[in-house]
């Protein structure tokens, strides 16, 4: 099993660019999640899917738009990307509501 | 404004000692706890978690003190080993959103 998979690795865009990152989990997960991790702030949720078919907003959503494409893949996409936007985007699953979450293994943005 | 507040930012420790690392939450409606270990270029992987119906739990050498009344939970790690070096993330639930704090950067040294 593969776990959690995310592409690409790093990217760099311009500002008012778009792209979308890309998530599959191979675990059969219902969950499914995308963080953003900053230096000295932790991880912030921008967005979930609790299963499939729905997705909610979650700590900062403001830039970004998700699809859970299937049970396999949730995407992120930045419509118009900013600076602010530099970061690294991790996506995690899980199997039910606050269950162990299993992350991949990020994705480094950088915005210039 | 942080919902979990995480502290130290970073530890130094040597070989054997017990790091202790503390969080603080305000959001009553949260119930459940977990634990993450972050190695450098990789996602955070869960360590260990807790419920608030429980004080205490323990996993090997990694041990978590809950203190719901004063909302706080701590991690401690006995006899920590130079491989133990990594960031450490507390966080928080309430349904499906996870909050995490900012992060402890642990050093132990040989």
């Amino acid at each position: 099993n593969a776990g959690v998979t995310q592409t690409p690795k790093f990217q760099v865009l311009k500002t008012g660019q778009s792209m979308t990152l890309q998530c599959a989990q191979d675990m059969n997960h219902n969950s499914m999640y995308w963080y953003r991790q900053d230096p000295g702030m932790g991880l912030r949720l921008i967005y979930y899917s609790a299963s499939e078919g729905t997705t909610d907003k979650g700590e900062v959503p403001n830039g970004y738009n998700v699809s859970r494409l299937n049970k396999r893949e949730f995407s992120l996409r930045l419509e118009s990307a900013a600076p602010s936007q530099t970061s690294v985007y991790f996506c995690a699953s899980s199997e039910m509501v606050r269950g162990e979450q299993y992350f991949g293994p990020g994705t480094r943005l950088t915005v210039t | 404004q942080q919902q979990v507040k995480q502290s130290p930012q970073s530890l130094i420790v040597q070989k054997g000692g017990i790091p202790i690392i503390n969080c603080a939450y305000e959001n009553t409606a949260f119930d459940y706890f977990p634990w993450y270990q972050q190695f450098p270029g990789k996602g955070p992987a869960l360590l260990i978690a807790i419920r608030p119906d429980v004080s205490e739990k323990k996993e090997g050498r990694f041990t978590i003190s809950f203190n719901k009344s004063a909302k706080q939970f701590s991690l401690h790690i006995m006899d920590s080993q130079p491989g133990d070096s990594a960031t450490y993330f507390c966080a928080a639930s309430n349904f499906n959103k996870f909050y995490f704090g900012s992060g402890t950067k642990l050093n132990v040294k040989p």
